[in-house]
């Protein structure tokens, strides 16, 4: 099956700065999703994202599908960025397969 | 509805019972995803449906583990004979179409089998 690598494994950030999360994966999709589950487990929607890049707010997102990798930026982190990052592909067999996350801790 | 809703929860339950766990989807998706998520791991797909069909379920563990979808609608996800390993979070997830469309999840439903 497909592989979903994501990195780093593990960050710590001081509040304001900015970071860059890296999703890697195998073999062509038709679909990348980023997701922030939060300290109380919700699983939120970031962005929907199979090609190209896209903004929202202090979030931004790139993915290259020819290259098979996508990117998750996050400028002037806040303590509320904390939690686990996770991009997720479908495809083409339409099952949503989950990476192995990035947890991110924001420090005041 | 606004968002997709499951029930119950928080479910504690003795070793050995039956459970069965509810997904709402929104209203008007035709995707329904089942994943379960243990503590510190990322969600690990179980099976989805297109409207009724069932369309893969080769993420589930065993055949203590079911899911039906009878009218396209609610969905509901049925473990037989629970044992501690299957304590975990139980999460739906909906979209509007297949594969090409954002999925949106549930807050999920956490199982402890004791």
């Amino acid at each position: 099956g497909i592989q979903v690598e994501q990195s780093p494994p593990d960050l710590i950030l001081q509040e304001g700065a900015n970071s860059t999360l890296r999703c890697n994966f195998s073999d062509s999709v038709n679909n990348l999703q980023w997701f922030h589950q939060n300290p109380w487990g919700q699983l939120i929607n970031l962005f929907y994202i199979p090609s190209g890049t896209k903004q929202n707010g202090r979030l931004s997102a790139t993915t290259v599908a020819t290259e098979r990798y996508s990117l998750l930026y996050i400028s002037s982190s806040q303590t509320t960025d904390s939690g686990v990052y996770f991009c997720a592909v479908i495809t083409g067999a339409n099952n949503l397969f989950f990476g192995t996350g990035t947890r991110l801790t924001v420090i005041p | 509805g606004a968002g997709v809703s499951q029930s119950p929860r928080y479910k504690v339950t003795k070793r050995g019972q039956d459970v069965a766990l509810r997904c709402d989807p929104i209203s008007g998706h035709v995707s329904l995803y089942w994943y379960r998520q243990a503590l510190g791991q990322g969600p690990e797909f179980l099976t989805y449906f297109n409207y009724e069909a069932q369309q893969d379920k080769s993420g589930l563990p065993n055949d203590r583990f079911s899911a039906e979808r009878p009218e396209g609608s609610i969905s509901t996800l049925t473990i037989q004979r629970t044992e501690q390993r299957d304590s975990a979070m139980y999460r739906c997830a909906s979209s509007l179409g297949v594969g090409k469309s954002t999925i949106y999840f549930g807050e999920g439903s956490w199982l402890t089998v004791v």
